[in-house]
Formats: C-alpha cells, structure tokens, sequence
C-alpha cells in the first residue's frame, strides 16, 4: 500500500521552514525519508521506527505518530541545498524489510 | 569507491529485445533490492533477495522480469521482449540494518 505524501510541492525562500507530511492506511513498522535531486540516486536522510520517537540531525528532523500511522519531516531554516524531492518509506506490520515509497514532494528553495 | 554500482548507465533497446541489469552492491550488506522509477514517481518495488533468496516480488511485475542473486553478492534484472512501458530508471539498492543505499540507476529507453 504506497503511503500518501503531501504537499506535492513546496516554493520555500531560503531560512523559512517546511513541513511534509507521510500517512498510511496500513500499521507502520517503520518509515525511511530519503532526498533525491535532479539526475541523481535517492539518499538516505533517517529511519524511524514505531515507538514514535523523533530524530533528527543538523537543521531537519522527523517525528512518527504509530497510532495514526503518520510521519512528518520538518525542515527548519532552510537552505539552497535542501531542494530535491523527498520521499517516504514505509514498511508495514512487523517489518520485513520491504520498503514502499510515496510519490515524493518536491521542495525548491529559492535566494 | 565501496557504494552501490549499476551498469550500463543506459540502455536503449529496440522493442522486443531483451535487455540485462547488474547490481553490485555494497560489500558487507545482505539484502539487495530492486525498483523501478518513472519521472516525477516514486521508486516502485520490484523485488528483493536476503543473500542468494528472493524473498518477494511484486505481483505487479509480468513473467518478462527476472532477477538473480548468484552466491548473494552481484545482481542481474532481465527483461524478455521489451515494451514501450518498461522505459524507465531502474534503480538498485542494498541494505545491512534496514537504510538503503541507492546506485545511480540503469536508464532503459525502448524504442
């Protein structure tokens, strides 16, 4: 079941924050972010696993709602180098190591 | 370089061929994946193997797809008698403790 991302996209100028939002309808083991820029490979940003507990690192960080299947990334301050488009994983039930990813939402973050 | 590597890079191909991917994957990691990616999409599951075992594949992927994982190390994706459809970046990924690491992906244009 691919979870649902929204926004589809965001126009940030450079310092202001986003939020992107992960749901499924299925119960989550885990969610995975990853970032991908134009031409390029999809990279590993965080995982969270159900627990709901919040990572982080630098000046983005995720938080994971179990009971409501739903997970967040949160990008404060935002800078150039944070546009691409940024997909969430999941995997559902008791893990099993498939991961199912959104459509994406693609973030551009202007001067 | 030690990360994920896939050739060739690109792949034009007339339809009705068959046409083969290779994965190597990152040396120490036991599972290996494979997706597939159509522009402004997210990566679809294709399979996945846990060292020489194919654990799963997608009922959404016809019996023109195959894949192996000889003695668990590299990966080969074959497609028989290509379509128009199968265009696509087809992107491996590999996998120790749950993170995946993307290659560059294979792009596969038939004609």
């Amino acid at each position: 079941q691919q979870p649902v991302q929204s926004p589809q996209a965001v126009i940030l100028r450079e310092g202001e924050d986003a939020v992107i939002n992960c749901s499924s309808s299925k119960a989550l083991y885990s969610v995975h972010w990853y970032r991908q820029k134009h031409g390029e490979a999809p990279v590993f940003l965080m995982i969270l696993l159900k627990g709901g507990e919040q990572k982080g690192h630098d000046k983005i960080s995720a938080s994971f709602n179990e009971k409501k299947q739903q997970s967040s990334l949160y990008l404060t301050a935002s800078q150039l180098s944070y546009s691409g488009t940024y997909f969430c994983g999941t995997e559902e039930g008791a893990g099993g190591f498939k991961t199912i990813f959104g459509a994406g939402t693609r973030l551009f973050v202007k001067a | 370089d030690t990360g994920v590597s896939q050739n060739p890079r690109h792949k034009i191909t007339k339809r009705g061929q068959n046409v083969t991917f290779r994965c190597d994957p990152i040396s120490e990691h036991n599972r290996l994946y494979w997706y597939r990616q159509t522009l402004g999409q997210g990566p679809e599951f294709l399979t996945y193997f846990q060292n020489e075992a194919q654990l799963e594949k997608s009922r959404l992927l016809s019996d023109r797809f195959s894949a192996e994982r000889p003695k668990g190390s590299f990966s080969t994706l074959e497609i028989q008698r290509t379509e128009q459809g199968d265009s696509a970046m087809y992107l491996c990924a590999s996998s120790a403790t749950g993170e995946l690491f993307f290659g560059e992906g294979s792009r596969l244009t038939v004609l």
